[in-house]
């Protein structure tokens, strides 16, 4: 079965320490792996891609195949960090449905 | 930078009544979406549309819910007779061969 998984609901940290969001997947294919992020229950934005490998807003992740991850990693929190943060799998390349983990909430405290 | 437009930003509607959800996609993108997130839980996929039809849909897409694409522009999601959990953000989507994924800004339902 297709899934991914974010263990953590939230990770609170301060601001200027290093950030790993987990995420976890289950897909018997070549997956398609993407970040998005949510500010205040507002629009989900796409942080980033895996095949781009690029970084944005410092953050990166990078496809492990053989742990099944694409954690998310920034080395220094920012206060404006502070969102939700989904972890998502496309079924079929780029324009198949999305598959969502549960989120993570990223605390950033000053 | 192109936007996914949802309107409206919020409705109320009570018990058994119809509701459409209007998504604007960005104007050249060829794959469109609709998903759904209740309250605290995760965002779920509904739907799919290409080429005018269904490519995909979940289980939770039933017979009480329906998609069209009337005009070219315009892509939209009905609910003949909505339930109390039917009451979720409900998010469009679209998106290129390519591209990434662009999601509207969401439409929040609240079914009393």
């Amino acid at each position: 079965a297709q899934r991914v998984t974010q263990p953590e609901k939230l990770l609170s940290v301060f601001k200027g320490a290093p950030v790993e969001l987990k995420c976890n997947y289950s897909y018997s294919g070549s997956p398609e792996l993407f970040w998005y992020v949510q500010y205040s229950r507002q629009r989900l934005q796409l942080l980033l891609r895996h095949i781009s490998r690029e970084s944005i807003k410092g953050f990166t992740a990078d496809l492990n195949k053989g742990e099944t991850s694409f954690h998310l990693k920034k080395p220094f929190a920012q206060e404006e960090d502070s969102a939700m943060y989904y972890c998502a799998l496309s079924s079929s390349g780029n324009t198949g449905k999305l598959i969502f983990g549960q989120g993570t909430t990223l605390q950033v405290k000053p | 930078e192109p936007e996914v437009t949802q309107t409206p930003s919020h409705q109320v509607t009570q018990m058994g009544q119809e509701v459409i959800l209007r998504c604007v996609p960005i104007s050249n993108h060829l794959y469109f979406y609709w998903y759904r997130q209740i309250l605290g839980q995760k965002v779920e996929f509904l739907v799919s549309f290409y080429n005018n039809e269904i490519s995909e849909k979940s289980e939770i897409f039933d017979d009480q819910f329906s998609v069209e694409r009337p005009d070219g522009s315009n892509f939209t999601l009905k609910i003949r007779s909505t339930k109390l959990e039917d009451s979720a953000m409900y998010f469009c989507a679209s998106t290129v061969q390519g591209g990434g994924y662009t999601f509207g800004s969401g439409t929040r339902l609240t079914v009393v």
